[in-house]
C-alpha cells in the first residue's frame, strides 16, 4: 500500500535548539514531497516541496527536508526553533504524474516551543 | 492580490440542514479541491474538479456535494447525510498540469459546527 507516515505526532523542542520532523513514505513511483505549516485555525502554508530535482531541499523560514531514497524518507529540519515556529506541519506526497495522481496527507506533527 | 477566499469562517448547523460553504480563488487555477480536518488528524479529501462542469469523489465524499459552474469557484453542500459534519474544511487550488496534482494553494477554511 501506499502511504505517508509522520512518526511523531508531538514534538517539543526548546528556542534556539534544532528541530527535526520525521516523514517517511511508501511508494513504488517516485513522489513529489511536501510539507505543509498550519497555524491554529489557519488554512495551510507550503513550506517548501521535492520534485526530483536537488535532494536538498530549502524552503521558508529557514526550514529544509532532504530526500532520501534509500531510507523512503523526507524529514524536515531546522537549525535553530523560534516561537513563532510553534504550529501543525503536514508532510505531504503526490503519487504518479497522470490523471490518476493521488494525494495523501501525513496525520500531522505538532511542534511546540518552550522559552 | 491573487488567493483563495473561503466563507464564512464559522458556519452553524441545525439537524437535518443542508448547508453550502464557499470557495473562491482568482489564481487562474484549474483544479480545485475540498478537504475535511478532524482534530489529530490529516486532511481527507471529499472532492476535487481539475477543470469546469467536471470533479470527481475523494476519498470521504457521502453526504457532501458540490459543483463547478465557473473556473474560480467551487462551492461544497454539506447535506443532512452527512452524519457528522463538525470539522474543520479546507478549500485549495492548483494548475493541475496536464498529468499531474501540482503545489496546493489553501484557503483559510471554514469551521462548521452543528447544533
Amino acid at each position: 500500500a501506499q502511504s505517508v507516515t509522520q512518526l511523531d505526532s508531538h514534538v517539543s523542542v526548546s528556542e534556539g535548539t534544532p528541530v527535526l520532523l520525521r516523514c517517511n513514505y511508501s511508494s513504488s513511483y517516485s513522489p513529489s514531497l511536501f510539507w505543509y505549516v498550519q497555524h491554529p485555525n489557519k488554512g495551510l502554508q507550503l513550506l517548501l516541496k521535492y520534485t526530483s530535482a536537488a535532494t536538498l531541499v530549502k524552503g521558508i523560514n529557514g526550514f529544509e527536508a532532504e530526500f532520501k531514497k534509500s531510507e523512503t524518507s523526507f524529514h524536515l529540519t531546522k537549525p535553530s526553533a523560534h516561537m513563532s515556529d510553534a504550529a501543525e506541519y503536514f508532510c505531504v506526497v503526490i503519487l504518479g504524474y497522470s490523471s490518476a495522481s493521488k494525494i495523501i496527507f501525513g496525520s500531522g506533527t505538532r511542534l511546540s516551543i518552550r522559552p | 492580490d491573487g488567493g483563495i477566499t473561503q466563507s464564512p469562517k464559522y458556519l452553524f448547523r441545525k439537524e437535518g440542514q443542508n448547508v453550502t460553504l464557499s470557495c473562491e480563488q482568482n489564481l487562474n487555477h484549474d483544479a480545485m479541491y475540498w478537504y475535511r480536518q478532524d482534530p489529530g488528524q490529516g486532511l481527507r479529501l471529499i472532492y476535487y474538479s481539475q477543470i469546469v462542469n467536471d470533479f470527481q469523489k475523494g476519498d470521504i465524499a457521502e453526504g457532501y456535494s458540490v459543483s463547478r459552474e465557473k473556473k474560480e469557484s467551487f462551492p461544497l453542500t454539506v447535506t443532512s447525510a452527512q452524519k457528522n459534519p463538525t470539522a474543520f474544511y479546507l478549500c485549495a487550488s492548483s494548475w493541475g498540469e496536464e498529468g499531474g496534482l501540482e503545489t496546493q494553494y489553501f484557503g483559510p477554511g471554514t469551521r462548521l459546527l452543528v447544533l
